[in-house]
């Protein structure tokens, strides 16, 4: 069973907008990364977190960890029709990554 | 592209049968892992493999298998296929950094 609990779990927005996806989790974490999927194929790495930081940019991304309420967030700046995609947080327990069930964005252009 | 490559990119086979999925992570990475990603399971951690050692396990089948071996490459063996194995399975490797970079997966059908 999966361990993480993404909120939205699908989300419309127009390109230009702001998409925000949160993560939450149950157990002590060593880092929590975030991964994008389009449809069926690889996984792409877009940022990992550990568990004393609290914020991180990569580009258009940012991403937030707070460890006292076990949750994190994933907001996506001025969004392309590129960015649609399935957006997945996975947490690292001793190495393995225990994915959430994400989050599906569609950018409609 | 992340580095890590899989082998095949499609496998269809029978229920009853057994495959061999086939891994090479990117160069210089000692760990590999191996996930299952299916539609009423999501993505799954099954077993993970440092320097030729297990290290971890998940929620690996008895019929499953899998090793590592001295170039690093890894096989996982799925045996006595069923057609609820039909899943996308996924190699990754590590860096020291503990970020996983994935393969493009290997899709197996069970007919």
């Amino acid at each position: 069973s999966q361990q993480g609990e993404e909120d939205p779990q699908a989300l419309s927005i127009q390109e230009g907008e702001n998409a925000t996806m949160n993560c939450s989790y149950k157990t002590s974490i060593n880092n929590l990364q975030w991964y994008r999927q389009n449809s069926g194929r690889g996984l792409v790495h877009l940022i990992l977190i550990r568990s004393n930081e609290r914020e991180k940019h990569s580009g258009r991304l940012r991403v937030t960890l707070d460890t006292s309420k076990k949750s994190s967030s994933l907001l996506i700046t001025a969004s392309r029709a590129a960015d649609t995609a399935s957006y997945f947080c996975a947490t690292d327990q001793g190495g393995k990554l225990i994915f959430g069930q994400g989050t599906e964005l569609s950018v409609k252009p | 592209d992340s580095g890590v490559t899989q082998t095949p990119k499609h496998l269809i086979t029978a229920t009853g049968q057994r495959v061999t999925l086939r891994c090479s992570p990117r160069s210089g990475d000692l760990s590999v892992y191996w996930y299952q990603q299916s539609l009423d399971q999501g993505l799954q951690f099954l077993i993970q493999y440092y320097n030729g050692e297990e290290r971890a396990k998940g929620n690996i089948l008895e019929r499953f298998s899998a090793q590592q071996f001295p170039d690093l490459h890894s096989e996982l063996n799925l045996s006595s296929l069923e057609l609820g194995d039909s899943a996308l399975y996924f190699c990754a490797s590590s860096d020291p950094t503990d970020t996983q970079y994935f393969g493009p997966g290997t899709r197996l059908t069970v007919l």
